[in-house]
């Protein structure tokens, strides 16, 4: 059964600072792996998609890696800002379509 | 639609009675996608339908909860008997062909009190 875990559960950093998410999964037979923001009371926004062949995606200020064989992924955000702050999602998706979601890491950016 | 569109946004009811929460996918998007979301959790999978069928239903907790897509399109997700600790967010997505272009709804706030 796959599993993610993220690590930090949550995280707090001034503005400016360049910080790392991490996530994990525990089966790496994975069609593709994505990150996702959610904004409280809101549904979730796609971030950045990594097909399974991938190492990463790049998309202005984020930047997710992927190492498969490892079980996982990192998602770095630069020069971060207020805007920032919400809960950031990492979810796997088998090869058969079912996508499972990590705890998610709260992000708070202080001004 | 736009987008995914579910409703209602928010449902209240009494510890023993039935819900349905509907979801409509965007048009065109064979496969759809639900989840429950506790305070400060991940999104939990529930079930996953490609087209009409279910093609994953592992994630559903126990035969109180039900979902059906007759058409392939609108999905209505079923909780009978329910319980207080049904109470979450509910998530509906959608994408055109599964494994990836997700579109997320905003959700059901389910309160059994």
């Amino acid at each position: 059964k796959q599993e993610v875990t993220q690590i930090p559960a949550a995280l707090s950093v001034p503005e400016g600072e360049n910080l790392v998410l991490n996530c994990s999964f525990t089966d790496s037979a994975i069609y593709n792996l994505q990150w996702f923001r959610q904004d409280p009371g809101k549904g979730l926004t796609s971030l950045l998609l990594i097909q399974s062949s991938q190492r990463e995606q790049t998309s202005g200020r984020l930047n997710a890696s992927l190492d498969k064989s490892s079980g996982r992924s990192t998602l770095y955000i630069a020069a971060s800002q207020p805007g920032d702050s919400a809960t950031y999602l990492c979810a796997v998706t088998s090869n058969t379509g079912k996508l499972i979601f990590g705890q998610g890491t709260t992000l708070q950016v202080k001004p | 639609g736009a987008g995914v569109s579910q409703t209602p946004s928010n449902k209240v009811t009494e510890k023993g009675k039935y819900v349905e929460l509907r979801c409509d996918p965007i048009s065109g998007h064979t496969a759809l996608y639900w989840y429950r979301q506790s305070l400060g959790q991940g999104p939990e999978f529930l079930i996953y339908f490609q087209g009409t069928g279910a093609a994953d239903d592992s994630g559903l907790p126990n035969d109180r909860f039900f979902a059906v897509r007759p058409e392939g399109s609108v999905s209505t997700l079923k909780i009978q008997r329910t319980e207080r600790g049904d109470s979450a967010v509910y998530l509906c997505a959608s994408s055109l062909a599964g494994k990836d272009g997700y579109t997320f709804g905003s959700g059901t706030r389910l309160t059994v009190v």
